[in-house]
């Protein structure tokens, strides 16, 4: 069992849909990440939260350390929200350990 | 600057060339990384520079030699590298010891080995 679990793996959605996207973790963790990825390309971190709820725009992340889970929510979502999405749990000093990530495909 | 920048982006090598990656940040971060990230999988750590010095070399072949001449620079030096050395390979850097930092990614160097 990986230490990082997202769900689901992928997601289709129409524009305008609320999405959800899960991780859960089984470690101690001292930060999670939610990080998003577009093909080919270089990885950008939206959320780094070591307890309660952020936002961002149209994205809300929040965590919940009791339950080691967190869950990344945009609202009204855009077909450039289309992307793949990570979790991904800082550990013991400086290493990150990810999810497998979950493909978010928003069509117009 | 908030960025860390990679060059090349892309860079096809055959297995008998020697190639450098290059990695540059003026975050002042004093930890840079090396990710290596298959298609459809999560990134892979590779190694990790603190203040400078080498503190994590995930069993890493040989054939990859990391350098960090300096804090603002990483550099990953390939050498014989094989076709399923093929892959994304990501900078990032952080501050180290500072458990609520974040991290800051480049966008990736594509390396081809054919």
């Amino acid at each position: 069992k990986n230490e990082v679990e997202q769900s689901p793996q992928n997601l289709t959605a129409q524009e305008g849909e609320f999405i959800t996207i899960n991780c859960s973790y089984s470690v101690g963790i001292s930060a999670l990440h939610w990080l998003q990825q577009h093909p080919g390309g270089g990885i950008v971190s939206l959320f780094m939260l070591s307890s309660g709820k952020k936002k961002h725009g149209r994205l809300i992340a929040t965590i919940n350390i009791q339950e080691k889970h967190s869950s990344l929510h945009i609202t009204a979502s855009h077909p450039r929200d289309s992307a793949v999405y990570i979790c991904a749990v800082k550990t013991s000093g400086s290493r990150l350990t990810f999810g497998e990530g979950t493909q978010l495909t928003v069509n117009p | 600057d908030t960025e860390v920048t990679q060059t090349p982006k892309h860079l096809v090598m055959g297995m008998t060339n020697k190639k450098s990656l290059k990695c540059e940040q003026h975050m002042g971060h004093r930890a840079m990384y090396w990710y290596k990230q298959k298609a459809k999988k999560p990134p892979e750590l590779m190694f990790v520079y603190s203040y400078e010095k080498l503190s994590i070399n995930e069993s890493v072949p040989s054939r990859f030699s990391p350098e960090c001449p300096n804090s603002s620079l990483l550099n990953l030096h390939l050498h014989a590298l094989q076709p399923e050395d093929s892959a994304l390979y990501l900078c990032a850097s952080s501050q180290p010891r500072d458990r609520f930092y974040g991290y800051t990614f480049g966008s990736g160097t594509r390396l081809t080995v054919v």
